[in-house]
């Protein structure tokens, strides 16, 4: 059954650290791949997402991710985090041939202290 | 693009009650989508319309739980005889159809609690 990963729950980062959170995903073939992010009491913003081609894709508000196939990974990445990007981040994958039936993982919660 | 909308926010009910829920997609989205989400987990797929046909239903969607979209624009969900269990946040998103996968954009949800 296909699934997606994220084996972090919580990560605390000083604001001006870089960060990588980090997602592994199941399935038979290439999947499409997100990241979206939720802010408390909010819905779901979409930071980036990988359908086919450059595997390093760039994203909003400065981050970007990177599609490894070998080890069924797309770890988000920013380089230095702002006391703004405290929320919830959450990896999705959707599948080929079909519509949006997206799998989301469990999230990760980003702390960043000042 | 005024993004999707969700009424009500949030919904306190008491335990035996109906409650309906509706969401309003962004205007040229064919594609609706209704997820729950409850604490500390991702958001969980219930079921997709394109246009005014429902295409799937997750077997999380219970006997209990119907949802609409009657003309292929607004889509209610409706939980009849809530349980503390339907305690939840409910999200609606949409997309467009198309080849691929285009991007779910979603609403600011509506939580409900059940007492």
């Amino acid at each position: 059954a296909q699934s997606v990963t994220q084996p972090d729950i919580h990560i605390t980062v000083s604001e001006g650290a870089s960060l990588e959170l980090r997602c592994n995903y199941s399935y038979g073939a290439t999947p499409y791949l997100f990241w979206y992010v939720q802010s408390p009491g909010q819905g779901l913003q979409l930071l980036l997402k990988y359908f086919s081609g450059d595997t390093l894709v760039q994203g909003i508000k400065g981050f970007e991710a990177e599609f490894k196939r070998s080890q069924s990974s797309f770890n988000l990445r920013k380089p230095s985090v702002h006391w703004s990007d405290a929320a919830e981040y959450f990896c999705a994958v959707g599948f080929s041939g079909g519509y949006n039936k997206l799998i989301f993982g469990a999230g990760t919660r980003l702390a960043v202290h000042p | 693009d005024t993004g999707v909308s969700q009424n009500p926010r949030h919904k306190i009910t008491k335990r035996g009650q109906n409650v309906t829920f509706r969401c309003d997609p962004i205007s040229e989205h064919n594609r609706l989508y209704w997820y729950r989400q409850t604490l500390g987990q991702g958001p969980e797929f219930l079921t997709y319309f394109q246009n005014e046909a429902q295409l799937e239903k997750s077997r999380l969607l219970s006997d209990r739980f119907s949802a609409e979209r009657p003309k292929g624009s607004f889509s209610t969900l409706e939980i009849q005889r809530t349980e503390q269990g339907d305690s939840a946040m409910y999200l609606c998103a949409s997309s467009v159809a198309g080849t691929g996968n285009s991007p779910l954009h979603f609403g600011n949800g509506t939580r409900l609690t059940v007492t």
